[in-house]
Order: C-alpha cells, then sequence, then structure tokens
C-alpha cells in the first residue's frame, strides 16, 4: 500500500521560510512523479508543484522563483522549501503521487500559516 | 493556463437522488481529466481518471463522461457517505488546474 506522510508546517512571518517533508512508503520515489497541491481556509485545490522521474520541475506562477521542490531518493522523502513566503500562501499542502495522469494517493496535510 | 469552471457551486440533494457534476474547460483537451472527492478536514480521494474511468474501489454509482471541453461526474443514487465536495482536473498541460469545487449538502 502506498503510504504518504507529510510533516513540517508550522506558523511563520511573512518573509519567513519552511521546509516541508513528504516521506512515501510502498512506492520507489526515483522512479515517481510527485506533486504537491494546496489548500487556503475555506478554499479549493490549487496546484503548486511537480518533479518528475528524472528531476525536471514544474512550479506554479505565484510560487516560481520563490518555492523548490526536490527529493532524496535513499531517504523516500519529497521536499518544499518555501522561501518568501507571504500571507495568501496559509494553505494546506498535500503532496501527492502522480499515478499517470491523475493524483492518488494523497498525503494527509499539513498546515503552514504565513502571520505576523 | 486552462481554466476549469464547475457547476453548480452547491448542490442540495437527498438520499437516492441522482446527482450531475459539470467541469466545463476554457479550452478543449483530450482526456486527461479527474474527479476527485473531499470530505471536511481530509485529503482528497481519486474517483475517476482518464474522464470516464472508475478509480478500484470506488463504487459504481459513480462514473464519468465527456470530452474536449465538457465533461461530468455522475452519482446514480446520492448515498449518505456522498455528502462531500467534489472537484475536476485537467493533467493535459501545465500547469495543472482544477475546478472551483461543487459542494453536495444535505436536502
Amino acid at each position: 500500500e502506498v503510504q504518504l506522510v507529510e510533516s513540517g508546517g508550522g506558523l511563520v512571518q511573512p518573509g519567513g521560510s519552511l521546509r516541508l517533508s513528504c516521506v512515501v512508503s510502498g512506492l520507489t520515489l526515483s522512479t515517481s512523479w510527485m506533486h504537491w497541491v494546496r489548500q487556503a481556509p475555506g478554499k479549493g485545490l490549487f496546484w503548486v508543484a511537480r518533479i518528475t522521474h528524472d528531476g525536471k520541475t514544474l512550479y506554479a506562477d505565484s510560487v516560481k522563483g520563490r518555492f523548490t521542490i526536490s527529493r532524496d531518493n535513499a531517504k523516500n522523502t519529497l521536499f518544499l522549501q518555501m522561501d518568501s513566503l507571504r500571507d495568501e500562501d496559509t494553505a494546506v499542502y498535500y503532496c501527492a503521487r502522480d499515478a499517470s495522469w491523475r493524483l492518488d494517493p494523497w498525503g494527509q496535510g499539513t498546515l503552514v500559516t504565513v502571520s505576523s | 493556463d486552462v481554466q476549469l469552471t464547475q457547476s453548480p457551486a452547491f448542490l442540495s440533494a437527498s438520499v437516492g437522488d441522482r446527482v450531475t457534476i459539470t467541469c466545463r474547460a476554457s479550452q478543449g483537451f483530450d482526456n486527461y481529466l479527474a474527479w476527485y472527492q473531499q470530505k471536511p478536514g481530509k485529503a482528497p480521494r481519486l474517483l475517476i481518471h482518464a474522464a470516464s474511468t472508475l478509480q478500484t474501489g470506488v463504487p459504481s454509482r459513480f462514473s464519468g463522461s465527456g470530452s474536449g471541453t465538457e465533461f461530468t461526474l455522475t452519482i446514480s443514487s446520492l448515498q449518505p457517505e456522498d455528502f462531500a465536495t467534489y472537484y475536476c482536473q485537467q493533467l493535459n498541460s501545465s500547469p495543472l488546474t482544477f475546478g472551483g469545487g461543487t459542494k453536495v449538502e444535505i436536502e
């Protein structure tokens, strides 16, 4: 069974940084495409970033240059480094596997709150 | 970017009702469309992929159809556990985009 477990969320001031982690089990991260998706409080889903099996990355325009998606294959862990955080980055952040043109499964999410 | 517009945004229905949710795209694409169900405080759950393929383990009362710019999710007979918010997502082109969601509430 594939399982994804996020961690690293918390309260951070505007302009600050945070690194999210997503530990995966039941799959080989080095051969998988992975995504980060976020959901602001009371709002819908918003795609944030993707990394392919060979390390190619793609970002939403609103986070490009501020967020970095990466992975540590040896630790089967996906990361999202978030710098220059803004109020509007406040959200629950989910990691999800790209299972060929669909996201499945998803982790349980980790809450990031950007506030002074 | 491909914009996805879901309708309706809110839907009140009763157990046993047939429910249809529509997802319209700003430009046409192949059937790289998925549907997800999300309950409060939980992660989204994949229901349908490739526009009409039922994900393993999902009840057969859920079905998807459509192509090009119009896609639909149908629940043939609404059950108590189906009250949730539903999202469509296109995976045809980057950035990946989601519809705004349809909240299905008890009438």
